[in-house]
């Protein structure tokens, strides 16, 4: 069964500095994709960034990027240049292609920003 | 405005009372989804709808019921049948785990 870890309960970084969130996952799928969504505190979980595992250039939305490394089935999350706005609980979740409904999600970790 | 609405964001329950949470949406999306969360853990599905008038079962149903007599409406039952209903439901729409939500709807059981 295909499982997502987020190791790091919560992590807190300085304002302006450079943050890596950690996801691991299980899986014995070739062709899948990865993602990471945030929940602010209003509760409304968002979509950050997808990944498609069949492309090995890493997916990058503005200050978000991600280093995939199928290999070694990891995922992580890096946030530049951190704002206050960015936090947040933030979820790794996988899904196999060909899949509409069986998205797996990690128990999330919790970011602090450090005025 | 497009977008997902749950209602009530928060309701209260007394045991053996059943709940009904309401969905949403004018985003056009076929498939929609019932989702709980609670503290320390990923979220989990409990029924997920494809198309109208079909839905299906995900990983914790039970004492869970809904409908999708519209494409734009997929609410949630909270039966008295589940043994720990306090928790965050959230609902979502999308395909393929590119998924918009709903803001949630708190529910504790008194």
């Amino acid at each position: 069964a295909q499982t997502v870890t987020q190791s790091q309960p919560e992590m807190s970084v300085q304002e302006a500095e450079t943050v890596t969130l950690s996801c691991t996952y299980d899986t014995s799928e070739s062709d899948y994709y990865l993602f990471w969504y945030k929940q602010p505190p209003s509760r409304q979980m968002i979509l950050v960034i997808r990944q498609e595992a069949y492309k090995q250039q890493n997916a990058t939305e503005n200050r978000f990027s991600v280093n995939f490394q199928k290999a070694a089935k990891s995922f992580s999350l890096k946030i530049s240049d951190s704002q206050l706005g960015d936090a947040a609980m933030y979820f790794c979740a996988y899904i196999r292609r060909g899949s509409n409904y069986q998205l797996i999600w990690g128990a999330g970790t919790k970011l602090i920003i450090k005025p | 405005d497009g977008g997902i609405t749950q209602s009530p964001k928060y309701l209260f329950r007394k045991e053996g009372q059943n709940v009904t949470l309401s969905c949403e949406q004018n985003l056009n999306h076929d498939a929609m989804y019932w989702y709980r969360q609670d503290p320390g853990q990923g979220l989990r599905l409990i029924y997920y709808s494809q198309i109208v008038n079909d839905f299906q079962k995900g990983d914790i149903a039970e004492g869970y019921s809904v409908s999708r007599e519209k494409k734009e409406s997929f609410p949630l039952t909270v039966t008295s049948a589940q043994k720990n209903p306090t928790a965050f439901y959230l609902c979502a729409v999308g395909y393929t785990g590119e998924l918009f939500f709903g803001e949630g709807s708190r529910l504790t059981v008194l």
